[in-house]
């Protein structure tokens, strides 16, 4: 029973147009949700966070959109750039639970020059 | 700062094996957890070590794991007996209690083990 889903396995975009990755997530507890970015044999590296009471964060070229409504989020990156190309992985925090984050399956970006 | 450390980054064992890995958190953080991602699917939390007690083992998929963190700095992941479904990449994450923003982990390069 997964928790947190991303549905597109993959994703490709022209370099210089937006990315837009998408995450569901079904457990009303999560109030901290965090996106991360794993490149080929390398563990997944911290991207940008939003805390529940936010519907928005902006950090450069990155932004995440959180619908609580809808427990749904995204990341947009504008504008895309072939180093963007990884796994991006979306993740749920549980306050209860201390730091423990719940992951999605992750989304294969690959941005073409 | 050294970043997390994780030994062997790739282990190839027959089924019934023993493999221990290792992680070196970043000094300081106090938290530290086990994740496995198997055959590119999400990443799985396993457990949490608060210093040396385990906050949270129930991840943990079965009691041929045994994961220890003896004096609260590094930890270890055995697996004893290995089998198929054990294959995958075992990543271990730290944080500080208290000063990073809730959530945020710092991850190592992950140990990928091979079961044949």
């Amino acid at each position: 029973d997964q928790q947190v889903k991303q549905n597109s396995p993959s994703l490709s975009v022209q370099e210089g147009r937006i990315s837009i990755l998408n995450c569901d997530y079904t457990n009303s507890m999560f109030d901290y949700f965090l996106w991360y970015k794993k490149y080929p044999a390398e563990g997944p590296t911290f991207l940008i966070s939003i805390s529940s009471i936010k519907d928005k964060n902006e950090d450069g070229r990155f932004t995440v959109f959180l619908n609580k409504s809808a427990k749904h989020l995204s990341l947009h990156i504008v504008p895309s750039q072939p180093g963007d190309s990884a796994v991006y992985f979306c993740a749920a925090s549980d306050g209860n639970a201390g730091n423990m984050l719940t992951f999605g399956g992750g989304t294969r970006l690959m941005v073409k020059p | 700062e050294a970043g997390v450390t994780q030994f062997p980054s790739h282990s190839v064992i027959e089924k019934g094996q023993t493999v221990t890995l290792r992680c070196d958190p970043i000094s300081g953080h106090d938290n530290l957890y086990w994740y496995r991602r198997v055959m590119g699917k999400e990443i799985k939390f396993l457990l949490h070590f608060v210093k040396e007690s385990k906050q949270d083992e129930s991840g943990m998929p079965n009691n041929r794991f045994l994961a220890e963190r003896t004096g609260g700095t590094y930890s270890t992941l055995k697996v004893q007996p290995a089998e198929l479904e054990d294959s995958g990449v075992y990543f271990c994450a730290s944080s500080q209690a208290g000063l990073a923003p809730a959530g945020e982990l710092f991850f190592g390069e992950g140990s990928r083990l091979t079961v044949l």
